[in-house]
């Protein structure tokens, strides 16, 4: 089955505990990125990949850090976690060879830093 | 800054009633996508639209596109319960295959 998956889906951290939220798709899909969606807010692009090795920021990237090295994988890493990062954070990506950027989504992480 | 904006933001209906969320853009495009969210849960990509005039129907929903606007719309025919989620809209300005989600419309079928 075509899916993005995304581990932990739940997670309760403390203020500063390194943490990496995994991200995986199993379509060959080039582009993949990571969001936050915050109450009143909508969805807000963390950090994308075009391909591997090709990683830039978002609107919303101070905290967070992201690596590509391999096609399938984008694991998302706060290396030093605060309240302010508490969120509902998704992976999604999507096949840019078609000439638009339709995104498939993973199932979500649910992140509280105390 | 590209700007999206749906509305309404919330939307209460009775079943059988027709309605229409809109997205409003602030830069040009031309591809302009439409999520729905169920709560607690992912995105599921409903419609994409990949040019002025484009409309795309499922079931009933249907959702178009007017790029000299700026402006798409997703309609609602005949609303269910089971059309009860969070509906999104997100714009493509082809800037590093980005996309800019609108904040959503809260869609509530009522029996």
């Amino acid at each position: 089955e075509a899916q993005v998956t995304q581990n932990p889906r739940y997670l309760i951290t403390v203020t500063g505990k390194k943490l990496t939220v995994t991200c995986s798709q199993n379509m060959n899909h080039e582009y993949m990125s990571w969001y936050r969606q915050d109450p009143g807010l909508g969805l807000r692009q963390i950090y994308y990949s075009m391909n591997v090795e090709v990683t830039d920021k978002g609107d919303v990237p101070e905290g967070y850090k992201v690596s590509r090295k391999e096609k399938r994988n984008f694991p998302l890493i706060l290396e030093s976690p605060s309240p302010n990062q508490t969120s509902l954070y998704f992976c999604a990506s999507s096949l840019l060879g078609e000439g638009y950027n339709e995104q498939f989504f993973g199932p979500g992480t649910r992140l509280t830093v105390l | 800054e590209l700007k999206v904006e749906q509305n309404p933001l919330f939307l209460s209906m009775q079943e059988g009633k027709n309605y229409t969320i809109y997205c409003n853009y602030s830069t040009t495009s031309d591809r302009l996508y439409w999520y729905r969210q169920d709560p607690g849960k992912s995105l599921e990509s409903l419609f994409v639209l990949l040019s002025n005039g484009a409309v795309k129907q499922e079931g009933r929903l249907m959702a178009s596109l007017d790029t000299k606007a700026r402006l798409s719309t997703l309609h609602i025919t005949a609303a269910v319960h089971d059309l009860s989620a969070t509906y999104f809209c997100a714009v493509d300005t082809g800037t590093a295959s980005k996309l800019t989600f609108g904040t959503g419309t809260r869609l509530q079928v009522t029996l």
